[in-house]
């Protein structure tokens, strides 16, 4: 079993839907968790990063961390063409240099 | 700007051939990662170091070779015992593991073909 399992789509909603992408991990010493974008050939770019649980909004983008459920989620609103990409979770534990990624979700945006 | 440059943006050899990949940053971080990323398989960790002078290996080191003279560098060198070392390289850095921010930055990535 993967410590981090990521659905990898691709997943294709219209232009203007609430988007919602997901990761669940295994291990709960993780208390770092971060959602990034990845253009194609490109190198991901941080969208959220979050301390251990709770919520934490940036603009149009919301990150969601359930330690009970072991379970990230990464909210979308209003989404636009523009944000086609892949999207990867991330997390790490305290006193460890090491990131776990999901496989990344493909995300289509329809216009 | 702050950030993470990665030279070059493409790169090709022969096979047989070793080739560095650069990788610096002026985010004054202490940890440095090399990352391949393949088609399907996400990202899989190379090697990282935590100050200069030291590194450690990651889950696929064999076949690739690190430095870390100073605190900026962290050049990769794909060598030719690496069986499939086609693949898109990507160089991440973060701040050190005391902090509360522990966020990870990537480089804009190079894509090594080889022949």
């Amino acid at each position: 079993q993967k410590e981090v399992e990521q659905d990898p789509g691709p997943l294709s909603v219209p232009e203007g839907a609430i988007v919602s992408l997901n990761c669940t991990y295994s291990n709960s010493a993780f208390q770092y968790f971060m959602w990034y974008r990845q253009y194609s050939r490109k190198g991901p770019e941080l969208l959220m990063y979050t301390y251990s649980s709770g919520n934490k909004e940036d603009g149009r983008f919301t990150a969601q961390v359930d330690k009970s459920s072991k379970y990230i989620s990464l909210f979308i609103r209003d989404s636009q063409p523009s944000d086609s990409a892949t999207y990867l979770c991330a997390m790490k534990a305290s006193g460890t240099y090491k990131y776990i990624f999901g496989t990344g979700t493909r995300l289509k945006v329809l216009a | 700007d702050g950030g993470i440059t990665q030279s070059p943006k493409y790169l090709f050899r022969k096979e047989g051939q070793n080739v560095t990949l650069s990788c610096e940053q002026n985010l004054n971080h202490d940890a440095m990662y090399w990352y391949r990323q393949d088609p399907g398989q996400g990202l899989r960790l190379i090697y990282y170091s935590q100050i200069v002078n030291d590194f450690q290996k990651g889950d696929i080191a064999e076949g690739y070779s690190v430095s870390r003279e100073k605190k900026e560098s962290f050049p990769l060198t794909v060598t030719s015992a690496q069986k499939n070392p086609t693949a898109f390289y990507l160089c991440a850095s973060s701040i050190y593991e005391g902090a509360q921010a522990n966020e990870q930055y990537f480089g804009p990535g190079t894509r090594l073909t080889v022949t």
